[in-house]
């Protein structure tokens, strides 16, 4: 039974560029949550993508986007990288419809670092 | 790997001794709560919930406690290991039937040998 997966593992930009990050959820699972979590913080949630839609959102600017493809996997899209924007992006998976608000389960992050 | 948690609180118990590890939530509408345990360089992992008509949950070696009055969560770690050093993160889920989750700053648990 796979886990939830990201990928990259690590990734180096610069600011202003665009970058891309991607999850596939536990074997399952329809639901997906994005977070980011600064270093010595907990993590932040960013939105949650269910039906290939975004279904709720934290505050987080709309340089922030999202998708969820028709096999539940989800990107992370962040335009205009600003410095502030380096955090470990963590992809959370759970089931949604009835079961939205049960227990969730995280993959192992993109490790995004601005230049 | 990198560190989790650099500069957070943290808690440092002798082995074999239980650890106690306390959260305050934001919001009194929050119907679920969760406890994480985040090793450095991975993804936090799910250690026990429990939802707010109950005061209390046990699971293998942990006990989540619920005081809705004061919104305070705490878990307790009986026969503290090792293997238990991590960061200790809390969350609750402030728009009940989503995953809107708040995360607490975290406790950093170190167990000395």
């Amino acid at each position: 039974d796979a886990g939830v997966t990201q990928s990259p593992t690590h990734l180096i930009k610069t600011r202003g560029q665009q970058v891309t990050l991607r999850c596939s959820p536990k074997s399952g699972h329809d639901t997906v949550s994005w977070y980011q979590q600064a270093l010595g913080q907990g993590p932040q949630f960013i939105f949650q993508y269910y039906e290939e839609e975004e279904r709720q959102r934290g505050n987080f600017p709309d340089r922030f986007s999202g998708h969820q493809f028709p096999n539940y996997s989800s990107e992370l899209n962040v335009n205009a990288l600003l410095l502030g924007d380096s955090a470990l992006y963590l992809c959370a998976s759970s089931l949604g419809g009835d079961r939205a608000g049960d227990e969730q389960f995280f993959g192992p992050g993109t490790r995004l670092t601005v230049l | 790997g990198e560190s989790v948690g650099l500069h957070l609180p943290t808690l440092s118990v002798q082995e074999g001794d239980n650890s106690i590890i306390n959260c305050a939530y934001s919001n009194s509408a929050s119907d679920y709560f969760i406890w994480y345990k985040q090793e450095s360089g991975k993804g936090p992992q799910f250690i026990i919930d429990i939802r707010s008509n109950m005061d209390k949950r046990q699971g293998q070696r942990v006990t989540v406690l619920l005081n809705k009055t004061v919104k305070h969560l705490s878990l307790q770690i009986a026969a503290t290991q090792p293997g238990d050093s991590a960061v200790y993160f809390c969350a609750e889920n402030i728009v009940p039937g989503t995953y809107k989750y708040i995360f607490g700053t975290g406790t950093r648990l170190k167990v000395l040998a």
